[in-house]
């Protein structure tokens, strides 16, 4: 098996709202990545959990808040967004996160901010 | 730093064209390459990889070898069908380093 899924598929939230992404994988991996892509654009670094601890922060705002509660688990807990995030949102993993780690990526959350 | 430049899209091809997206970097040490490709309103799926110079990552008809002296990893294929129009991102990963770095995407299309 070498899924990784993403729920919600869509996302439409207001401004104001309290959401959160979720990503799972069940490969035993243990490094787990948020991405973010604007359209017609490459994904761009989010966040690196490596062992379930938050080992990359690419200086994201704070209005983004990752969790790794477990191996198989990476959430992206957000709150009072700007129009400007709205964009496709992904998750991936790799076996350990060494260099030659291919990274499995799900199909992304799709999120709007009105 | 350590970045990607792929050719600048969008490409069009009629089926059975033959297929060339370069693609170079900048990195220190001997980084890994990555070919990956995403369809309309899907993920990245990998396609090939390739981990150390002059090795060869092959997958579904398409080929990339990775380069030392150029620094490349051009992706080729002998024969483009429609189904493989979509976007083909190259990627760099460092040793010791969790970062993948992509390259801007190049858009295929592949008319019939």
């Amino acid at each position: 098996d070498t899924e990784v899924t993403q729920t919600p598929k869509h996302l439409v939230m207001g401004m104001t709202n309290k959401k959160s992404l979720k990503c799972e994988q069940h490969m035993g991996h243990r490094a787990m990545y948020w991405y973010k892509q604007k359209a017609k654009k490459p994904p761009e670094l989010m966040f690196v959990y490596s062992y379930e601890k938050l080992s990359i922060n690419e200086s994201v705002p704070s209005r983004f808040s990752p969790e790794c509660p477990n191996s198989s688990l990476l959430n992206l807990h957000l709150h009072a967004l700007q129009p400007e995030d709205s964009a496709l949102y992904l998750c991936a993993s790799s076996v350990t996160g060494g260099a030659t780690d291919t990274q499995y990526f799900g199909p992304g959350t799709r999120l709007t901010v009105l | 730093g350590n970045s990607v430049t792929q050719m600048e899209g969008p490409v069009t091809l009629s089926e059975e064209a033959f297929l060339t997206i370069n693609c170079t970097y900048t990195a220190t040490g001997y980084p890994s390459l990555f070919w990956y490709v995403q369809y309309p309103g899907e993920g990245l799926q990998l396609l090939l990889k390739a981990t150390k110079a002059d090795d060869k990552g092959s997958n579904k008809g398409f080929e990339a070898t990775y380069r030392k002296e150029t620094t490349s990893f051009h992706l080729e294929k002998g024969s483009v069908q429609v189904s493989d129009s979509a976007v083909y991102f190259c990627a760099l990963k460092r040793q010791n380093n969790n970062d993948m770095r992509f390259g801007a995407g190049t858009r295929l299309t592949v008319k019939p």
